[in-house]
Protein backbone atom coordinates (compact mmCIF):
# COMPACT_ATOMS: atom_id res chain seq x y z
CA UNK A 1 0.00 0.00 0.00
CA UNK A 2 1.38 3.15 -0.70
CA UNK A 3 1.96 5.39 2.20
CA UNK A 4 3.23 9.03 3.12
CA UNK A 5 3.69 9.02 7.03
CA UNK A 6 4.44 12.09 9.26
CA UNK A 7 5.00 12.28 13.16
CA UNK A 8 1.52 13.79 14.01
CA UNK A 9 2.72 15.60 16.74
CA UNK A 10 2.55 17.97 18.47
CA UNK A 11 5.71 19.56 17.89
CA UNK A 12 6.40 22.41 20.03
CA UNK A 13 9.43 24.46 19.49
CA UNK A 14 9.96 28.58 20.81
CA UNK A 15 9.20 31.67 19.13
CA UNK A 16 12.53 32.30 16.91
CA UNK A 17 13.24 28.65 16.63
CA UNK A 18 13.81 26.50 13.86
CA UNK A 19 10.89 23.97 13.50
CA UNK A 20 11.71 20.53 11.72
CA UNK A 21 8.67 18.52 10.10
CA UNK A 22 9.72 15.16 8.31
CA UNK A 23 7.61 12.85 6.11
CA UNK A 24 8.66 10.01 4.54
CA UNK A 25 6.71 8.18 1.15
CA UNK A 26 6.90 4.56 0.01
CA UNK A 27 6.25 4.87 -3.64
CA UNK A 28 9.77 5.45 -4.62
CA UNK A 29 8.42 6.18 -8.21
CA UNK A 30 6.82 9.47 -6.62
CA UNK A 31 7.94 12.79 -8.67
CA UNK A 32 6.39 15.76 -6.58
CA UNK A 33 6.00 16.58 -3.48
CA UNK A 34 3.85 19.42 -1.27
CA UNK A 35 3.52 21.04 1.93
CA UNK A 36 0.35 22.39 3.15
CA UNK A 37 -0.15 24.33 5.89
CA UNK A 38 -4.03 24.04 7.56
CA UNK A 39 -5.67 25.94 10.57
CA UNK A 40 -7.91 24.78 12.39
CA UNK A 41 -11.46 24.57 10.71
CA UNK A 42 -9.70 26.02 7.82
CA UNK A 43 -8.64 24.32 4.20
CA UNK A 44 -5.14 22.93 2.69
CA UNK A 45 -3.00 26.06 1.52
CA UNK A 46 0.07 25.47 -0.34
CA UNK A 47 3.31 26.51 0.92
CA UNK A 48 6.05 24.77 -1.03
CA UNK A 49 6.48 22.49 -3.72
CA UNK A 50 9.33 20.07 -4.58
CA UNK A 51 10.36 18.12 -7.65
CA UNK A 52 14.23 17.59 -7.09
CA UNK A 53 16.62 15.96 -5.02
CA UNK A 54 17.84 18.65 -2.81
CA UNK A 55 16.81 22.16 -1.00
CA UNK A 56 14.46 24.64 -2.44
CA UNK A 57 14.27 27.94 -0.08
CA UNK A 58 11.26 30.45 -0.42
CA UNK A 59 11.35 33.21 2.35
CA UNK A 60 11.44 31.61 6.08
CA UNK A 61 10.68 27.71 4.51
CA UNK A 62 13.16 25.83 2.77
CA UNK A 63 11.64 21.97 1.62
CA UNK A 64 14.39 19.41 1.30
CA UNK A 65 13.70 16.03 -1.06
CA UNK A 66 15.92 13.00 -0.95
CA UNK A 67 14.86 10.52 -3.04
CA UNK A 68 17.23 7.91 -2.44
CA UNK A 69 15.87 7.96 1.11
CA UNK A 70 12.27 8.47 0.31
CA UNK A 71 11.72 11.70 2.50
CA UNK A 72 11.39 14.82 2.39
CA UNK A 73 11.29 17.66 5.15
CA UNK A 74 10.14 20.95 5.92
CA UNK A 75 12.27 23.86 7.57
CA UNK A 76 10.86 27.10 8.91
CA UNK A 77 13.23 28.96 10.32
CA UNK A 78 12.78 32.14 13.04
CA UNK A 79 8.96 30.28 13.66
CA UNK A 80 6.39 32.82 14.59
CA UNK A 81 3.17 31.75 16.88
CA UNK A 82 1.38 32.48 13.36
CA UNK A 83 2.91 29.10 12.15
CA UNK A 84 0.91 27.24 14.56
CA UNK A 85 -0.98 24.97 11.72
CA UNK A 86 -0.93 21.53 11.21
CA UNK A 87 1.41 20.69 7.82
CA UNK A 88 0.46 18.02 5.51
CA UNK A 89 3.10 16.15 3.66
CA UNK A 90 0.98 15.48 0.16
CA UNK A 91 2.95 13.16 -2.87
CA UNK A 92 2.04 12.48 -6.14
CA UNK A 93 2.94 8.94 -8.19
CA UNK A 94 4.33 9.28 -11.65
CA UNK A 95 2.15 10.37 -14.34
CA UNK A 96 -0.72 10.43 -11.97
CA UNK A 97 -1.77 14.53 -11.36
CA UNK A 98 -5.19 13.48 -10.81
CA UNK A 99 -4.22 11.33 -6.78
CA UNK A 100 -2.44 13.00 -4.46
CA UNK A 101 -2.10 11.03 -1.18
CA UNK A 102 -1.58 12.92 2.29
CA UNK A 103 -0.04 12.27 5.13
CA UNK A 104 -1.68 12.86 8.05
CA UNK A 105 -0.44 15.91 9.14
CA UNK A 106 2.37 17.47 12.03
CA UNK A 107 0.59 20.13 14.54
CA UNK A 108 3.24 22.50 14.93
CA UNK A 109 3.22 24.74 17.95
CA UNK A 110 4.76 27.50 18.26
CA UNK A 111 5.51 29.18 21.60
CA UNK A 112 5.50 32.60 22.20
CA UNK B 1 -6.66 35.09 -9.53
CA UNK B 2 -5.52 32.25 -8.04
CA UNK B 3 -8.45 31.68 -5.90
CA UNK B 4 -11.01 28.66 -6.06
CA UNK B 5 -14.53 29.76 -4.31
CA UNK B 6 -16.85 27.58 -2.39
CA UNK B 7 -20.45 28.42 -1.42
CA UNK B 8 -21.94 27.94 1.14
CA UNK B 9 -19.36 28.01 4.28
CA UNK B 10 -21.25 26.12 6.61
CA UNK B 11 -24.06 23.70 6.02
CA UNK B 12 -27.16 22.43 8.43
CA UNK B 13 -29.27 19.64 6.46
CA UNK B 14 -31.36 16.72 7.90
CA UNK B 15 -31.20 13.29 6.57
CA UNK B 16 -34.23 13.93 4.32
CA UNK B 17 -33.17 16.87 2.75
CA UNK B 18 -31.34 17.45 -0.56
CA UNK B 19 -28.96 20.03 -1.15
CA UNK B 20 -25.88 21.40 -3.24
CA UNK B 21 -22.40 22.75 -2.78
CA UNK B 22 -20.82 24.91 -5.15
CA UNK B 23 -17.51 25.57 -6.59
CA UNK B 24 -15.72 27.61 -8.86
CA UNK B 25 -12.48 28.82 -10.19
CA UNK B 26 -11.03 31.35 -12.88
CA UNK B 27 -7.47 30.17 -12.98
CA UNK B 28 -8.08 28.28 -16.34
CA UNK B 29 -7.59 24.39 -14.84
CA UNK B 30 -9.19 21.78 -16.11
CA UNK B 31 -9.15 19.07 -13.35
CA UNK B 32 -11.60 19.60 -10.87
CA UNK B 33 -11.88 18.03 -7.43
CA UNK B 34 -14.15 17.02 -4.30
CA UNK B 35 -12.16 15.93 -1.14
CA UNK B 36 -13.71 15.32 2.11
CA UNK B 37 -11.87 15.89 5.31
CA UNK B 38 -13.10 14.61 9.01
CA UNK B 39 -11.42 16.07 12.32
CA UNK B 40 -8.27 15.86 12.65
CA UNK B 41 -7.63 13.10 9.59
CA UNK B 42 -6.38 14.40 5.75
CA UNK B 43 -8.35 15.02 3.09
CA UNK B 44 -9.73 12.38 1.52
CA UNK B 45 -10.70 12.04 -2.63
CA UNK B 46 -14.06 11.46 -3.40
CA UNK B 47 -14.17 12.61 -6.91
CA UNK B 48 -12.46 14.05 -9.94
CA UNK B 49 -12.99 15.78 -13.11
CA UNK B 50 -10.58 16.22 -15.99
CA UNK B 51 -11.73 18.59 -18.93
CA UNK B 52 -15.34 18.32 -17.18
CA UNK B 53 -15.88 14.32 -17.42
CA UNK B 54 -15.78 12.52 -14.57
CA UNK B 55 -12.26 10.78 -14.38
CA UNK B 56 -12.21 9.20 -10.33
CA UNK B 57 -14.42 8.15 -8.18
CA UNK B 58 -13.42 6.59 -5.25
CA UNK B 59 -16.44 4.56 -4.46
CA UNK B 60 -18.31 7.40 -3.26
CA UNK B 61 -21.81 6.14 -2.20
CA UNK B 62 -25.12 7.34 -4.39
CA UNK B 63 -25.96 9.87 -2.14
CA UNK B 64 -23.06 12.21 -3.11
CA UNK B 65 -23.80 13.15 -7.30
CA UNK B 66 -21.19 15.38 -8.60
CA UNK B 67 -21.62 17.55 -11.43
CA UNK B 68 -19.46 19.85 -13.91
CA UNK B 69 -21.36 22.20 -15.92
CA UNK B 70 -18.49 23.62 -17.32
CA UNK B 71 -14.49 24.16 -16.87
CA UNK B 72 -15.11 26.85 -14.38
CA UNK B 73 -17.90 25.37 -12.22
CA UNK B 74 -18.39 22.00 -10.05
CA UNK B 75 -20.99 20.91 -8.00
CA UNK B 76 -21.53 18.11 -5.29
CA UNK B 77 -25.49 17.28 -4.86
CA UNK B 78 -26.14 15.88 -1.56
CA UNK B 79 -29.31 13.88 -0.86
CA UNK B 80 -30.34 11.88 2.08
CA UNK B 81 -26.94 12.06 4.11
CA UNK B 82 -26.01 10.03 7.12
CA UNK B 83 -24.86 12.35 10.10
CA UNK B 84 -21.45 10.12 9.54
CA UNK B 85 -21.28 12.48 6.33
CA UNK B 86 -20.56 15.31 8.32
CA UNK B 87 -17.19 17.08 7.81
CA UNK B 88 -15.31 19.29 6.07
CA UNK B 89 -15.67 19.13 2.02
CA UNK B 90 -13.25 20.71 0.22
CA UNK B 91 -13.18 21.79 -3.64
CA UNK B 92 -9.64 21.83 -5.48
CA UNK B 93 -8.68 22.50 -8.84
CA UNK B 94 -5.50 22.18 -11.05
CA UNK B 95 -3.97 22.22 -13.94
CA UNK B 96 -3.57 18.39 -16.05
CA UNK B 97 0.04 18.33 -16.09
CA UNK B 98 1.80 15.77 -13.40
CA UNK B 99 3.68 17.98 -11.74
CA UNK B 100 0.59 20.48 -11.05
CA UNK B 101 -0.10 21.52 -8.07
CA UNK B 102 -4.06 21.53 -6.23
CA UNK B 103 -5.65 24.70 -4.94
CA UNK B 104 -7.87 24.34 -2.41
CA UNK B 105 -11.02 26.13 -1.70
CA UNK B 106 -11.88 27.35 1.77
CA UNK B 107 -14.09 24.32 2.21
CA UNK B 108 -17.97 23.81 3.10
CA UNK B 109 -18.54 22.54 6.75
CA UNK B 110 -21.22 20.10 6.72
CA UNK B 111 -23.50 19.13 9.71
CA UNK B 112 -26.15 16.22 9.17
CA UNK B 113 -28.71 16.28 12.06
Amino acid sequence: QKEVEQNSGPLSVPEGAIASLNCTYSDRGSQSFFWYRQYSGKSPELIMFIYSNGDKEDGRFTAQLNKASQYVSLLIRDSQPSDSATYLCAVKPPGGYQKVTFGTGTKLQVIP
Amino acid sequence: DTEVTQTPKHLVMGMTNKKSLKCEQHMGHRAMYWYKQKAKKPPELMFVYSYEKLSINESVPSRFSPECPNSSLLNLHLHALQPEDSALYLCASSQVQSNEKLFFGSGTQLSVL
